[in-house]
């Protein structure tokens, strides 16, 4: 398995409900972050959590990063049909400056009208 | 200030050809990454580049593929002798000078499809 695995693989919930993704890694990082991808678009930055930092909120996003337990989740709240999209949580390696990304699989939220 | 650029945004090629994918990092980004994306599936890194310097090619195949990023002009992702398997999404991400991992910004993706 790799840095930065979702869970689940695919989620689907109806409009209103909350949304809550897993992220996990394996070694140690400066930060985590967290990215959203429409079908066949780029990719969208939501929002970045520092090592030294357990909660951040952003709207109706809400990442938690617990580095004891290498993980991290993503909530989304009170969700509309525009959530709908891939969700990518992203590591960098902890030691280089400017250094690249590792992606997780991604969790496929479908929210339902 | 526009966002990074990319194109072409579609590119097919027959096997054997090559393929040159271009990227225009956002106004004062020093930084570029490219990444690529085989369906459902994350973003893999292939390298990493500052002007001038291949700084991490550690993700970039061996053979046919090379990057570069000059002093004037776009990011440049060459794919050479293409092979079906290449098909793909190739992103382009910068950044500016600054501490590690921060935020990248992506570009829209050239969507690689090989005949």
């Amino acid at each position: 398995s790799q840095q930065g695995e979702e869970d689940p693989q695919a989620l689907s919930i109806q409009e209103g409900e909350n949304a809550t993704m897993n992220c996990s890694y394996k070694t140690s990082i400066n930060n985590l972050q967290w990215y959203r991808q429409n079908s066949g678009r780029g990719l969208v930055h939501l929002i970045l959590i520092r090592s030294n930092e357990r909660e951040k909120h952003s709207g109706r996003l809400r990442v938690t990063l617990d580095t004891s337990k290498k993980s991290s989740s993503l909530l989304i709240t009170a969700s509309r049909a525009a959530d709908t999209a891939s969700y990518f949580c992203a590591t960098d390696d902890g030691e280089t400056s400017g250094s690249r990304l590792t992606f997780g699989e991604g969790t496929q939220l479908t929210v339902n009208p | 200030n526009a966002g990074v650029m990319q194109n072409p945004r579609h590119l097919v090629r027959r096997r054997g050809q090559e393929a040159r994918l271009r990227c225009s990092p956002m106004k004062g980004h020093s930084h570029v990454y490219w990444y690529r994306q085989l369906p459902e599936e994350g973003l893999k890194f292939m390298v990493y580049l500052q002007k001038e310097n291949i700084i991490d090619e550690s993700g970039m195949p061996k053979e046919r593929f090379s990057a570069e990023f000059p002093k004037e002009g776009p990011s440049i992702l060459r794919i050479q002798q293409v092979v079906r398997g290449d098909s793909a999404a190739y992103f382009c991400a910068s950044s500016p000078p600054s501490l590690a991992g921060d935020e990248q910004f992506f570009g829209p993706g050239t969507r690689l499809t090989v005949l």
